[in-house]
């Protein structure tokens, strides 16, 4: 079965530090990776995509792919206490369309 | 980016009765929309797959004639859970495809459904 992995956390950090989100993903194939956030009760929004190895910065996040290694990584810097959220690893699934999410990291960030 | 509007964001329901949930695209045509649920704390996991003009593809486990799907236009999808029972309630939420190159997808704001 596809799977995509993330630390439930809480991951806590101050206010003004960097945030480092972690997700590996078992399908060797996938080509499209995505970081979701959402906020309680709320449904989910795109914070970045990436689809080659290396880094992509878009202001305050920057996602790192390593595709050898399985591996997608999300990058918060200057962390405000408004980034306080769960993060979701979302991965393409070669067998459908759809997206398969990982279970999600929460993020607490501390004033 | 795109916009997909979700009705009911709430919806509380006694037991055995069944409850519609609406998904449409409102600036742009989809002809494919997912349906996911999200149970308390636990991550989206999808449903079924919804085709305009065509019957939803439904994940394994998922019930197909508790969980109608119908894509009749390719700006609407509507969800109807049938003969809901408390274990149905979740957080349904729709999405559409924003580009089919890339995957990427738009989320409606979710259905919170309560069953009595």
């Amino acid at each position: 079965q596809k799977e995509v992995e993330q630390n439930s956390g809480p991951l806590s950090v101050p206010e003004g530090a960097i945030a480092s989100l972690n997700c590996t993903y078992s399908d060797r194939v996938s080509q499209s990776f995505f970081w979701y956030r959402q906020y309680s009760g709320k449904s989910p929004e795109l914070i970045m995509s990436i689809y080659s190895n290396g880094d992509k910065e878009d202001g305050r996040f920057t996602a790192q792919l390593n595709k050898a290694s399985q591996y997608v990584s999300l990058l918060i810097r200057d962390s405000q206490p408004s980034d306080s959220a769960t993060y979701l690893c979302a991965v393409t699934d070669t067998g459908r369309r759809a997206l398969t999410f990982g279970s999600g990291t929460r993020l607490q960030v501390q004033p | 980016g795109a916009v997909v509007s979700q009705h009911p964001s709430r919806v509380i329901c006694k037991s055995g009765t069944s409850v519609k949930i609406e998904c449409r695209s409102l600036d742009f045509q989809a002809t494919t929309m997912f349906w996911y649920r999200q149970f308390p704390k636990q991550s989206l996991m999808l449903m079924a797959t919804s085709n305009e003009g065509s019957k939803a593809t439904y994940e394994q486990g998922v019930e197909k004639d508790k969980f109608l799907i119908n894509h009749a236009s390719l700006t609407l999808s509507t969800l109807t859970v049938t003969s809901a029972h408390p274990e149905d309630s979740s957080f349904y939420i729709c999405s559409a495809e924003g580009d089919r190159n890339t995957g990427e997808l738009f989320f409606g704001e979710g259905s919170r459904l309560t069953v009595l």
